[in-house]
């Protein structure tokens, strides 16, 4: 079955970006989104279709994909920016949804 | 605006059938725009895709449970629902309904708008 691999924690100084990665052998064909959730809360999507952001989320908040590898990154990342990341996409066929393993993202 | 609200009961035996309603407020749930699905998440564990439903009742399922699952959508009463059968311990999750905008066929397509999720514990 398809797979999208995140590392499992990045860890960042308040003020420095953060970038985390997500790789897929679809993903040259497929976009890429990206979903934010934090303790004991539902997900919020961040980035969706590889670069583009929904309203209401900071624009500090960046998305892009290059070949099999898409990333998200946080400009100044804030303390409050603290959570669980997640990568979606589609496999090959497009039938099936698949989610990253998720990265934990730690700003202090 | 709109919300989505999951209800169904909490506990659940093995072997038995597994069954969640979501409830749509706020906006149509029959527009041709968006899908709707269901995702899942063990205790501490990572998001899960279950399935997803489209307008025209297309389903697609995550391979490893498609025997088990079956998606509906009950447009005058503004639900869609999720049946899981044969259940084990392993099914023991938050379930989150979900509006799943798809760009196009092919694409996962974003969960843009999500029910707080229901805990789901199968028990004996």
């Amino acid at each position: 079955s398809y797979e999208l691999t995140q590392p499992p924690s990045v860890s960042v100084s308040p003020g420095q970006a953060a970038r985390i990665t997500c790789s897929g052998d679809a993903l040259p064909r497929k976009y890429a989104y990206w979903y934010q959730q934090k303790s004991g809360q539902a997900p919020v999507l961040v980035i969706y279709e590889d670069d583009r952001r929904p309203s209401g989320i900071p624009e500090r908040f960046s998305g892009s994909s290059s070949g099999t590898l898409a990333t998200l990154t946080i400009s100044g990342a804030q303390v409050e920016d603290e959570a669980d990341y997640y990568c979606s996409s589609a496999d090959s066929s497009g039938n099936d949804r698949v989610f990253g393993g998720g990265t934990k993202l730690t700003v202090l | 605006q709109l919300q989505l609200q999951e209800s169904g009961p909490g506990l659940v035996k093995p072997s038995e059938t597994l069954s969640l309603t979501c409830t749509v407020s706020g906006g149509s749930i029959s527009s041709s725009s968006y899908f709707w699905g269901w995702v899942r998440q063990p205790p501490g564990k990572g998001l899960e895709w279950i399935g997803t439903i489209d307008f025209d009742g297309r389903t697609y399922y995550k391979p490893s449970l498609r025997s088990r699952v079956t998606i509906s959508v009950y447009t005058s009463e503004k639900q869609f629902s999720l049946r899981l059968t044969s259940v084990t311990a392993a099914d023991t999750a938050v379930y989150y309904c979900a509006r799943n905008v798809v760009p196009t066929y092919g694409e996962a397509g974003a969960f843009d708008i999500w029910g707080k999720g229901t805990l789901v514990t199968v028990y004996s």
